[in-house]
């Protein structure tokens, strides 16, 4: 079954510090792959997506993201982590249909 | 920046009754989604909404979920005999190409049944 995997329920960092989300995807045709910010009592709002271009995309927030094919992979990573940026982050991946399917998502906790 | 409004933030309804969750998507989009969260859960596809039609719907979306389009701003969702296990936040989404160009989440209702 088509699916994607988010490794960490939970990750913190540090501020300033290297941040990097995981994400693995299960398929046998290419996906087309999102991340997703929420924050408290919002909605999802995207960050950035892959859609067969670019294989490093960059999304808002100074996220970027790389698609790496032969890993199955699609991790978030931010340089150096800010105390705005704690919120819980979704992969998403779609393949053929009009729906996307979710991670379990993981919060990002930044410490001063 | 453009945003889907939903009402209300949060509604409270008896196991039983029916309940309509409302959402006005942006304006120039075409393609309209609405999904779940249980709470501690996954992110699940409920149903996708173009031209007027379903487009597809997941297995949780049965007899009991219905969509509409009504005005031609608004999109709805009605739950016609709610059950305890349909208390989550509901999130209305739409875009203006569909899926491959990302979509805009509204805010979310949180529904409780009880």
């Amino acid at each position: 079954a088509q699916s994607v995997t988010q490794l960490g329920s939970h990750v913190s960092v540090s501020e300033g510090a290297l941040v990097l989300l995981r994400c693995n995807y299960s398929s046998s045709v290419p996906p087309y792959l999102f991340w997703y910010v929420q924050y408290p009592n919002q909605g999802l709002q995207l960050l950035l997506k892959y859609t067969s271009a670019a294989t490093l995309v960059k999304g808002i927030n100074g996220f970027e993201a790389e698609f790496k094919k032969s890993e199955t992979s699609f991790h978030l990573t931010k340089p150096s982590a800010h105390m705005s940026d704690a919120a819980e982050y979704f992969c998403a991946v779609s393949y053929n249909t009009d729906k996307l399917i979710f991670g379990t998502g993981t919060r990002l906790q930044v410490f001063p | 920046e453009p945003e889907v409004t939903q009402t209300p933030s949060h509604q409270v309804t008896q196991m039983g009754q029916e309940v309509i969750l409302r959402c006005v998507p942006i304006s120039n989009h075409l393609y309209f989604y609405w999904y779940r969260q249980i709470l501690g859960q996954k992110v699940e596809f409920l149903v996708s909404f173009y031209n007027n039609e379903i487009s597809e719907k997941s297995e949780i979306f049965d007899d009991q979920f219905s969509v509409e389009r009504p005005d031609g701003s608004n999109f709805t969702l009605k739950i016609r005999s709610t059950k305890l296990e349909d208390s989550a936040m509901y999130f209305c989404a739409s875009s203006d190409r569909g899926r491959n160009y990302g979509y805009t989440f509204g805010s979310g209702t949180r529904l409780t049944v009880v």
